[in-house]
């Protein structure tokens, strides 16, 4: 079936940092990724979507310009918390769809997700 | 797209069946339902999909009444590593063959005991 993973897993950083997320699609191109925020007992947020080869869009009340996101190739997409604060702490998650699976797997695909501790 | 109810939480022992019921008075002609199943710190797992009727999988059943205004998961003799968050997620790009992005609600929250 379709993998996402995603790197790293966890990852602890200092305020006023960057972090890099990465999201690979290992077995299927995807054009369109999305990139989800959860906070502790909490549902996913939707942050972006992620378009390869143009700009991202961004949910309302998601700032563009401190959540940066890449999808330079049709396997991965990058996500770049840019100065990076206690409140951005949380578990990001990618996503992907393979629409070459067939009718058999509609289902989208999620990474592992990345646990992102600023402190 | 349409929202969802869900219970926030179930609990259930181990063996028993357990159906969740997710309410979409709202759905429209074009909307899949679809379930995902997610484990702390990790991404969620689609378990099934369906239009109308019942599906069925390898790992559950998706029971769908005829005006589709609810969805019920089956999950037949549920063991302790069942203990995860359901979501239950409806539109038209919850399926079909779109990129487009989903929205998950609060979700519910199964035990399962010993």
């Amino acid at each position: 079936g379709a993998v996402v993973s995603q790197h790293p897993s966890r990852v602890i950083c200092k305020s006023g940092t960057s972090v890099k997320i990465e999201c690979r699609s290992l077995d299927f191109q995807a054009t369109t990724m999305f990139w989800y925020r959860q906070f502790p007992k909490q549902s996913l947020m939707l942050m972006a979507t992620s378009n390869e080869g143009s700009k991202a869009t961004y949910e309302q009340g998601v700032e563009k310009d401190k959540f940066l996101i890449n999808h330079a190739s049709l396997t991965l997409s990058t996500l770049t918390v840019t100065s990076a604060h206690p409140e951005d702490s949380s578990f990001y998650i990618c996503s992907a769809r393979d629409l070459e699976a067939g009718i058999f797997n509609y289902g989208y695909t999620f990474g592992s997700g990345t646990r992102l501790t600023v402190v | 797209l349409a929202k969802t109810t869900q219970p926030i939480s179930m609990d259930s022992y181990e063996g028993q069946e357990v159906n969740i019921t997710c309410s979409h008075n709202n759905i429209a002609t074009n909307d899949y339902i679809t379930w995902y199943q997610q484990f702390p710190s990790q991404g969620p797992r689609f378990i099934i999909q369906g239009y109308k009727t019942k599906v069925t999988n390898e790992v559950a059943s998706l029971f769908i009444p005829a005006d589709r205004k609810s969805s019920t998961l089956s999950l037949p003799r549920v063991s302790l590593s069942d203990t995860a968050v359901y979501y239950c997620l409806v539109g038209i790009n919850a399926g079909g063959t779109s990129y487009g992005k989903l929205t998950f609600g609060q979700g519910t929250i199964l035990t399962v005991h010993p």
